[in-house]
């Protein structure tokens, strides 16, 4: 079951700003907000990685509130090219990752 | 940037055949995992390695996958008697926290 939860779909347009936000309520202490992208048929490319506050860094920004119980990825002036799906996971210390469905993000012209 | 690298990058197979998936995982990484995805499906998890073992393995590893580690830089799949159901991209993931994944192999059990 996955630790996290996230909208199945998001649409937008190019050069526009994307937030996909998550909620893991439940995260445990030591775990670290992780997400990935994936395009068909490849393997899940990491993004970001944060614990608390916000993170950036040349693709992506990471913005995790002090109750860190929701994360927000913020895509700047996403392209065609970010079509994918993008994974919120907690992860922490080797653990296996437990994937959702994810959230399938459409951009268009 | 180092990367995790897998090969084949596609295989076929006759079903009831033996099978080998094999991951070059970065090289000062020292937790390995499998993850397979059927097509349209989440991706799930198969196994961890740590420490030249076995760490975890879900429902779907049975006693028809194994793993291994054979010379210290391949990390191996291996599928005994391939099923149809087996048919997935299998992904390999290395880290030390952050789980970098490689290509994927599609293995296809015909």
């Amino acid at each position: 079951l996955a630790k996290t939860t996230q909208p199945i779909s998001m649409d937008s347009y190019e050069g526009q700003e994307v937030n996909i936000t998550c909620s893991h309520n439940n995260i445990a202490t030591n775990d670290y907000i992780t997400w990935y992208q994936q395009f068909p048929s490849q393997g899940p490319r990491f993004i970001i990685q944060g614990y608390k506050t916000k993170v950036t860094n040349e693709v992506a920004s990471l913005f995790i509130p002090a109750d860190r119980k929701s994360s927000t990825l913020s895509l700047p002036r996403v392209s065609l090219s970010d079509t994918a799906v993008y994974y919120c996971l907690s992860t922490g210390g080797g653990n296996k990752l437990t994937f959702g469905t994810g959230t399938q993000l459409k951009v268009e012209l | 940037e180092p990367e995790v690298t897998q090969t084949p990058s596609h295989q076929v197979t006759q079903m009831g055949q033996e099978v080998i998936l094999r991951c070059v995982p970065i090289s000062n990484h020292l937790y390995f995992y499998w993850y397979r995805q059927i097509l349209g499906q989440k991706v799930e998890f198969l196994v961890s390695f740590y420490n030249n073992e076995i760490s975890e393995k879900s429902e779907i590893f049975d006693d028809q996958f194994s793993v291994e580690r054979p010379d210290g830089s391949n990390f191996t799949l291996k599928i005994r008697s391939t099923k149809l159901e087996d048919s997935a991209m299998y992904f390999c993931a290395s880290g030390p926290n952050t789980q970098y994944f490689g290509p994927g192999t599609r293995l296809t059990v015909l």
